[in-house]
């Protein structure tokens, strides 16, 4: 399976600020996405990152909340934008590999004071 | 859009029983289902997946059976280990596999030694 590294693993950070989370995989893949979890809850996936074009999103999430960028197949990132304390989860990247599995980052925990 | 419900929601076992995790989908059309194990702080990790051209499959002292009919999947597994204790997640998706998957609430199974 791909190595998919991920940063930053935490971070707090305060409301009305933004993060970018990055996520780097050592082998060119297809099929990147951006998963959510909130504590203690399932995973629902926010979008996927698509090389060279915009993001497709799921319902309830948005490119200016979310905006996401795929230079190239083996790296994206992911920004929360004017976080506020219910933005508080996991973001995982996750990456489907040629065998149509779905493998998943370490992720990143964040907390929104 | 898909709906995949699972129970149950917590789990508790002694050590060397075997556990029983469900799973109902909405969308015929859905014909891949992977199993997710994760563990506290962990990133989500596919213990075994089926498609839906195959009834059942095993791998050790996992199992997953599927019944495209009613539309519900299973994850079985044999003489339980503490390691094994941990949140579990059942998914599906249509498509070529990997894609747009819709995850289950997930279920906590705890293994008593």
């Amino acid at each position: 399976s791909a190595v998919i590294s991920q940063k930053p693993s935490r971070d707090i950070c305060q409301r009305g600020t933004s993060l970018t989370i990055q996520c780097q995989v050592d082998s060119q893949v297809t099929m990147m996405f951006w998963y959510r979890q909130q504590p203690g809850q399932s995973l629902t996936l926010i979008a996927t990152a698509n090389q060279g074009s915009e993001a497709t999103y799921e319902s309830g999430f948005v490119i200016d909340k979310f905006p996401i960028s795929r230079p190239n197949l083996t790296f994206s990132t992911l920004t929360v934008s004017n976080m506020s304390p219910e933005d508080s989860s996991i973001y995982l990247c996750s990456v489907g590999a040629s065998s149509e599995k779905l493998f998943f980052g370490s992720g990143t925990q964040l907390s929104v004071l | 859009g898909e709906n995949v419900e699972q129970h149950p929601s917590t789990l508790s076992v002694q050590e060397g029983d075997s556990a029983v995790i469900k799973c109902t989908y909405s969308d015929s059309a859905s014909n891949y289902f992977p199993w997710y194990k994760q563990e506290l702080g962990k990133r989500p990790q596919l213990i075994i997946d089926i498609r839906s051209n195959v009834g059942e499959k095993k791998d050790q002292r996992i199992a997953v059976t599927l019944n495209k009919t009613a539309k519900h999947f299973s994850l079985h597994i044999t003489e339980t280990q503490p390691e094994d204790s941990a949140v579990y997640f059942c998914a599906a998706s249509r498509g070529s596999g990997s894609e747009k998957l819709v995850f289950g609430k997930g279920t906590k199974l705890t293994v008593n030694p």
